[in-house]
């Protein structure tokens, strides 16, 4: 099954600031997906990246507070603009294959 | 969004005993997974049970399914201390181009 290469794997930043994470897949994927992870709570999606298309988020989330690019089949970017303390979570991307769905190691945000 | 309930949403149990966690969800399924997580690690993918079949195992890990219910378990017979961590079920729908959808897990400690 593919890999995915997502970092940074944590960041402390300060609100009001943006913060891009990059995931880098070692085999190309159709789908894919970006989930937020709350302290404590379980993964949320927040939308589905498809190459050369806008992304589409789920209720609740924004391109403008979340852009996404998708330049490519192996690439994909998540922006957090504008961050403020409610944004402190983990955000895990995940690919879609024919084997099935393979996820990113996760980014630690802290914003203070 | 989110599928649905799991419960317990946190379970306690002594090394050696069995873990049963249960998880709810809405819609029409391809398959339903199970997850693992450590704290503040990523996901480990445990166990995939298609649409149908009723039950399905993997070392100490049991699941069944109901698709009539909506409902899936996880057991974990003779569990270890290693075994501590989060488990979510994740559900994958027919719609070609879709995400996994996460309950909202449960918080397993095993104590030595």
């Amino acid at each position: 099954s593919a890999v995915i290469s997502q970092k940074p794997s944590r960041d402390i930043c300060q609100r009001g600031t943006s913060l891009t994470i990059q995931c880098q897949v070692d085999s190309q994927v159709t789908m894919m997906f970006w989930y937020r992870q709350q302290p404590g709570q379980s993964l949320t999606l927040i939308a589905t990246a498809n190459q050369g298309s806008e992304a589409t988020y789920e209720s609740g989330f924004v391109i403008d507070k979340f852009p996404i690019s998708r330049p490519n089949l192996t690439f994909s970017t998540l922006t957090v603009s504008n961050m403020s303390p409610e944004d402190s979570s983990i955000y895990l991307c995940s690919g879609k294959t024919g084997g099935g769905y393979t996820f990113g190691s996760g980014t630690r945000l802290t914003v203070v | 969004s989110q599928q649905g309930e799991e419960d317990p949403q946190a379970l306690s149990i002594q090394e050696g005993e069995n873990a049963t966690m249960n998880c709810s969800y809405k819609t029409s399924i391809n398959n339903l997974q199970w997850y693992r997580q450590n704290s503040g690690r990523g996901l480990v993918h445990l166990i995939l049970i298609r649409s149908n079949e009723r039950e399905k195992h993997s070392g100490r890990l049991r699941v069944t399914l109901d698709t009539s219910k909506k409902s899936s378990s996880l057991l974990i017979t003779a569990s270890r201390a290693a075994d501590t961590a989060s488990y979510f079920c994740a559900t994958d729908a027919f719609q070609a181009g879709t995400a996994l959808i996460f309950g909202k897990g449960t918080t397993l400690s095993v104590s030595s």
